[in-house]
């Protein structure tokens, strides 16, 4: 088993409740992206790490998300006073490379619903 | 900014068939481009990437070709299969990001 992994599989909050997810890379992979899939729509790009480089949080949808990764590895994207709208798939993908013309690999994310 | 578009939207064959699915995407400074399938509640597997410099790629029954002049990629699935029934996402990356298609919702009968 050397794929994306994320946790928790599932996840339900009450609306203002705080949520950290996770997400372990592939061993190696210097790259390590978040993304979101909510209903009816399609992925959309949230955050993006790159080695040592500072993130490219330019997909995050307010201020509310966070993410951080620890020791080049081990990621947690982090939400806020949860809002229903927040109710979505959050996927993670690593890709082994510093270019942008590495393949990402996904796991296999994490529903969250906001009652 | 890059927008990608997928059509269909959906589309059901006979066992057998072979069937395009088409991807085209607004800004041709991409870096690549990847086919991803996504099974119901589960996440996405990469079928097949093709960097901005090729032409096409071929991994048994699919083969996917890029013609980045003109924003568009076709993904060519032959003697299709009921397991391959599935969403097929297109995905372009330019800049750090992959920016996706709506996908193609694929159910193959048998």
């Amino acid at each position: 088993g050397a794929g994306v992994s994320q946790s928790p599989s599932n996840k339900v909050t009450e609306k203002g409740k705080d949520v950290e997810l996770r997400c372990d890379p592939i061993s190696g992979h210097t790259a390590l992206y978040w993304y979101r899939q909510s209903l009816g729509q399609g992925l959309e790009f949230l955050i993006y790490f790159q080695g040592n480089s500072a993130p490219d949080k330019s997909g995050l949808p307010s201020d509310r998300f966070s993410a951080e990764r620890t020791g080049g590895s081990v990621s947690t994207l982090t939400i806020q006073r949860t809002q229903q709208e927040d109710s979505a798939v959050y996927l993670c993908a690593s890709s082994p490379g510093a270019g942008v013309h590495n393949e990402q690999f996904f796991g296999p994310g994490t529903r969250l619903t906001v009652l | 900014k890059q927008e990608v578009t997928q059509i269909p939207a959906a589309l059901s064959v006979p066992e057998g068939e072979n069937l395009v699915l088409n991807c085209s995407f607004t800004d041709s400074a991409i870096y690549n481009l990847q086919w991803f399938r996504q099974d119901p509640g589960k996440g996405l597997t990469s079928l097949l990437l093709i960097q901005s410099s090729q032409r096409e790629q071929t991994s048994g029954r699919l083969n996917a070709s890029l013609d980045k002049s003109s924003g568009r990629s076709t993904l060519y699935i032959a003697a299709s299969q009921p397991g391959d029934s599935a969403t097929y996402l297109c995905a372009v990356t330019s800049g750090s990001r992959l920016t996706f298609g709506e996908g193609t919702q694929l159910t193959v009968n048998p």
